[in-house]
């Protein structure tokens, strides 16, 4: 089972910062199957990077993803109010129907 | 409107059952490979099973393996997850989520808005 850390545990930013957060493995993951979701108090994750760089639909361009192998980066650009979330990476599976999802244990980003 | 809406969680007692249910709509259901995940409150997210588009494939993790079963009518749309022999650990909100491409393993592009489960004397 692959296991993802991420860090730092809590970021601790302003409005119009530039947020890194980085998700390593610990073992290599195809570029193809990283994922970072978003996730406010009390709402559902939503999709923002998927196949580690691509931006999933309707999200905004201050975030990017890089990486491979098994250090990957979530990078937000300029932090707006809204951004202020818990961040979770996820590997799947790189043959069909690998038996494994896994998330990392989280980034909170906070204002501070 | 692509949508996922849980139904069916509650409070039930440890060594009991319960079953969810996950509505689909505005997409099509019967083509994607689809997924629960939960999350203990104040905690991270844990992926808990997938079944494959024609529910020929199941996986399940391994804190649930045995215990849990991932099904889908696709006639309706719907997805569902039977728990068995239910645990104080399995206590969380359990989300339906959506697999991204109708091919391989993917990232979860539609999620729903979750449903809780407490399992309690």
């Amino acid at each position: 089972e692959i296991v993802l850390t991420q860090s730092p545990g809590t970021l601790s930013l302003s409005p119009g910062e530039r947020a890194t957060l980085s998700c390593r493995a610990s073992q290599s993951v195809s570029s193809s199957y990283l994922a970072w979701y978003q996730q406010k108090p009390g709402q559902a994750p939503r999709l923002l990077i998927y196949g580690a760089s691509s931006r999933a639909t309707g999200i905004p361009d201050r975030f990017s993803g890089s990486g491979s192998g098994t250090d990957f980066t979530l990078t937000i650009s300029r932090l707006e109010p809204e951004d202020f979330a818990v961040y979770y990476c996820q590997q799947y599976g790189s043959s069909p129907w690998s038996p494994m999802w896994t998330f990392g244990q989280g980034t909170k980003v906070e204002i501070k | 409107q692509v949508q996922l809406v849980e139904s069916g969680g509650g409070v039930v007692q440890p060594g009991r059952s319960l079953r969810l249910s996950c509505a689909a709509s505005g997409f099509t259901f019967s083509s994607y490979g689809m997924h629960w995940v939960r999350q203990a409150p104040g905690k991270g997210l844990e992926w808990v099973a997938v079944i494959s588009y024609d529910g020929s494939n199941k996986y399940y993790a391994d804190s649930v393996k045995g215990r849990f079963t991932i099904s889908r009518d696709n006639s309706k749309n719907t997805l569902y997850l039977q728990m068995n022999s239910l645990r104080a650990e399995d206590t969380a909100v359990y989300y339906c989520a959506k697999g991204r491409r109708i091919v391989g393993p993917d990232a979860f592009d539609i999620w729903g808005q979750g449903t809780m489960v407490t399992v309690s004397s």
